[in-house]
């Protein structure tokens, strides 16, 4: 069965960084997709970006543009989002996805990213 | 940047329907899009429910039962996830996406109560 498990709770000072990993089974990796997803406390879903498993290729929200990459193993068949200068407001759960039909079929658990001084 | 309306919260019985809005702004034709919607329950995470661009253009995520349906009013600009016979289950938040200029927006979400 299609699984996206990812990397436990992090805490991390201001200013830091944090790389969060999705590692993915039950399907061939390089056939779809990822997407990064976050949430923060109490509110709605925010699109981070996505990678194509196949070429490397990305796409990030303008918003995290220069501070986040997206990158894969795919020798490990592991997604990883790396989000640097990490800002009080980066507290929020980190999801990983899978891209099917441009849709979102597979959600890995969520890591618990939490940006304290 | 792209921003999808929808009502932050909405409160049905059991049994009854539930229509879910999802408004997109102004210069962004609905019918161009194709709609996609999720379901989340407290401390999971989200789950897909539905595509929805046309009858002819939709997809039923695998395992939603049939009583989750996608619809667009096109005179409203808006994308509909109806919720037909509505159990104590379906009490979750509901978040609608789309994809514009290659990136994904997402809805605010609509919190729905069944009581």
């Amino acid at each position: 069965q299609v699984q996206l498990v990812q990397s436990g709770a992090e805490v991390k000072k201001p200013g830091a960084s944090v790389k969060v990993s999705c590692k993915a089974s039950g399907y061939t990796f390089s056939s779809y997709g990822i997407s990064w997803v976050r949430q923060a406390p109490g509110q709605g879903l925010e699109w981070v970006g996505w990678i194509s498993t196949y070429i490397g290729g990305t796409k990030y929200a303008q918003k995290f543009q220069g501070r986040v990459t997206m990158t894969t193993d795919t020798s490990t068949s592991t997604a990883y989002m790396e989000l640097r200068s990490l800002r009080s407001d980066d507290t929020a759960v980190y999801y990983c996805a899978r891209i099917i039909a441009d849709g979102f079929d597979f959600w890995g658990q969520g890591t618990m990213v939490a940006v304290s001084s | 940047q792209a921003v999808l309306t929808q009502p932050s919260s909405l409160s049905a019985s059991p049994g009854a329907s539930a229509s879910l809005t999802c408004t997109l702004p102004g210069g962004i034709n609905v019918g161009s899009y194709k709609i996609y919607w999720y379901q989340q329950k407290p401390g999971s995470p989200p789950q897909y429910l539905l595509r929805y661009k046309s009858d002819s253009d939709k997809q039923q995520g695998s395992g939603v039962p049939s009583r989750f349906s996608g619809s667009k009013d096109a005179s409203a600009n808006a994308g509909i996830l109806l919720i037909s016979g509505l159990q104590s289950e379906d009490e979750a938040d509901y978040y609608c996406m789309i994809w514009h200029s290659s990136a994904v927006v997402f809805g605010g979400g609509t919190k729905l109560t069944v009581l």
